[in-house]
C-alpha cells in the first residue's frame, strides 16, 4: 500500500525566511510525485511533477527535489501570499493512475 | 490551459433530497476523472474513479448506490448524492487526468461545498 507522510504539519515563517517542507513516501514503483498548493475553500492547484530521483523543478520562489525516499519543497524568501496548505501525492505504476495524498503542510508566512 | 470547473460551487439542501455536482474539463479531454471528499483540516480522500463510457470504480467503503457517478463525455463527469443526509455534508472536489501534454497530471476543480440540513 502506498503511503505518504508530510512534515511538519504546520509551519510559520517570517517573510523572507527560507525553509523546506518534507514529503516521505513508500510506493510500489513510483510513476510520479506531485506537489499541489491548496488555499482554504478551494481545490488544489498543480505545482510540480517529479518522475525520477535527482530531478529538480523550480517555479518562482518554489523548488521541488526528489530522492528515492522523499521529496522536498524549498521555499526561498517567502511572501505572505505563499501562505497555503501544500500537498504531496504519489502515483504508483501499478495503480489506475490514482493519487495517494499526504496530509499536507499548512504554511503561514507572516509579514 | 488545463482548467477544470465544478458546478455548483456550493449547495444547501434538505435531508432526503438528491444533489447533482458537475465536473468539466474546459480545455482538454479527460477519459478519466476522479471524485474526492475533503473534511475540515484533512487531506483529500478518493471516493471513485470515473471512466468515460464505463462504470465508475469506487473505493472501499464508498456506497455506489448513494454516490452515483456518470461520465457521459470526454469533458463531463457528474456526481449525484442521492437521499442526502447531514453526514454527507462535506467539500467535494473533482479532478481530470490530462494525458497528452502534462504527463498524466490531475488537475482539480474548485470544489463544491455541500451542506445538508
Amino acid at each position: 500500500e502506498d503511503q505518504v507522510t508530510q512534515s511538519p504539519e504546520a509551519l510559520r515563517l517570517q517573510e523572507g525566511e527560507s525553509s523546506s517542507l518534507n514529503c516521505s513516501y513508500t510506493v510500489s514503483g513510483l510513476r510520479g510525485l506531485f506537489w499541489y498548493r491548496q488555499d482554504p475553500g478551494k481545490g488544489p492547484e498543480f505545482l510540480f511533477t517529479l518522475y525520477s530521483a535527482g530531478e529538480e523543478k523550480e517555479k518562482e520562489r518554489l523548488k521541488a527535489t526528489l530522492t528515492k525516499k522523499e521529496s522536498f519543497l524549498h521555499i526561498t524568501a517567502p511572501k505572505p501570499e505563499d501562505s497555503a496548505t501544500y500537498l504531496c501525492a504519489v502515483q504508483s505504476s501499478g495503480s489506475a493512475r490514482q493519487l495517494t495524498f499526504g496530509s499536507g503542510t499548512q504554511l503561514t508566512v507572516l509579514p | 490551459g488545463a482548467v477544470v470547473s465544478q458546478h455548483p460551487s456550493w449547495v444547501i439542501c434538505k435531508s432526503g433530497t438528491s444533489v447533482k455536482i458537475e465536473c468539466r474539463s474546459l480545455d482538454f479531454q479527460a477519459t478519466t476523472m476522479f471524485w474526492y471528499r475533503q473534511f475540515p483540516k484533512q487531506s483529500l480522500m478518493l471516493m471513485a474513479t470515473s471512466n468515460e463510457g464505463s462504470k465508475a470504480t469506487y473505493e472501499q467503503g464508498v456506497e455506489k448506490d448513494k454516490f452515483l457517478i456518470n461520465h457521459a463525455s470526454l469533458t463531463l463527469s457528474t456526481l449525484t448524492v442521492t437521499s442526502a443526509h447531514p453526514e454527507d455534508s462535506s467539500f467535494y472536489i473533482c479532478s481530470a487526468r490530462e494525458t497528452v501534454l502534462a504527463g498524466d497530471t490531475q488537475y482539480f476543480g474548485p470544489g463544491t461545498r455541500l451542506t445538508v440540513l
